[in-house]
């Protein structure tokens, strides 16, 4: 069956280092896959997206990339505040309906 | 700030009452969508709706029901709530994008507790 796999143990880091959070996924050839923020009791928020053609990918402090031989995505947070302390959600997409379908997300907490 | 609003933002309801969930957009979104989420886990697709008088049911099998009669509004109605019915319920919106990505704006959630 279809599994997508991130990290359920919180990660913590201090203020200023780069916080990486992995989503590894089995059954899927995904066209695309995103990450999104999900802070306590509101909606996720969409951050970035990458195709399947595509090994990485940066907006700001963000980057993403995305290995298909390996079936994994790393999201790396560069200069990390504790204002990035959320839940961060990853989400794939298959060719057909092309909705996403979400993971767990990992929490991570940036320490001052 | 995504312009997607959910109604009410909290709700207390007992057992055998029937709700409506409200979501609507103003962003001209063709596409639409109920998820279901515990805390701590995956959202589930629970409906979808690719335009008014489209509707479909998602990965999640559940007991409600959708309509998509206008563009902007798409509402969850839930006939007889059960105690199991209790859960965050989030509204998207997206529109299909370059090369068929799909891009979701989420509202801020109905957080249901059914006694």
């Amino acid at each position: 069956s279809q599994k997508i796999e991130q990290n359920s143990e919180a990660l913590n880091i201090q203020e200023g280092k780069t916080a990486t959070l992995t989503c590894n996924y089995t059954n899927y050839s995904p066209a695309y896959l995103q990450w999104y923020r999900q802070d306590p009791g509101r909606g996720p928020v969409f951050l970035l997206l990458i195709r399947e053609n595509e090994k990485e990918k940066r907006k700001e402090r963000l980057k993403v990339t995305f290995d298909t031989t390996l079936k994994q995505s790393l999201f790396h947070i560069t200069a990390s505040q504790p204002a990035d302390s959320a839940t961060y959600l990853c989400a794939l997409a298959s060719g057909g309906s092309y909705i996403p379908t979400f993971g767990r997300g990992t929490s991570l907490i940036v320490h001052p | 700030e995504a312009d997607i609003y959910q109604t009410p933002r909290y709700l207390v309801i007992g057992t055998g009452k029937k709700i409506t969930l409200e979501c609507s957009q103003t962003m001209g979104h063709d596409k639409m969508y109920w998820y279901q989420q515990d805390p701590g886990m995956e959202l589930h697709l629970i409906h979808y709706s690719y335009g008014v008088n489209s509707t479909e049911k998602g990965d999640l099998s559940s007991e409600s029901t959708v309509s998509r009669i206008r563009t902007e509004h798409f509402p969850l109605t839930l006939e007889s709530a059960r105690p199991s019915h209790t859960s965050q319920y989030l509204c998207a919106s997206s529109a299909v994008g370059h090369r068929l990505t799909d891009t979701q704006y989420f509202g801020p959630g109905t957080r249901l507790t059914v006694l």
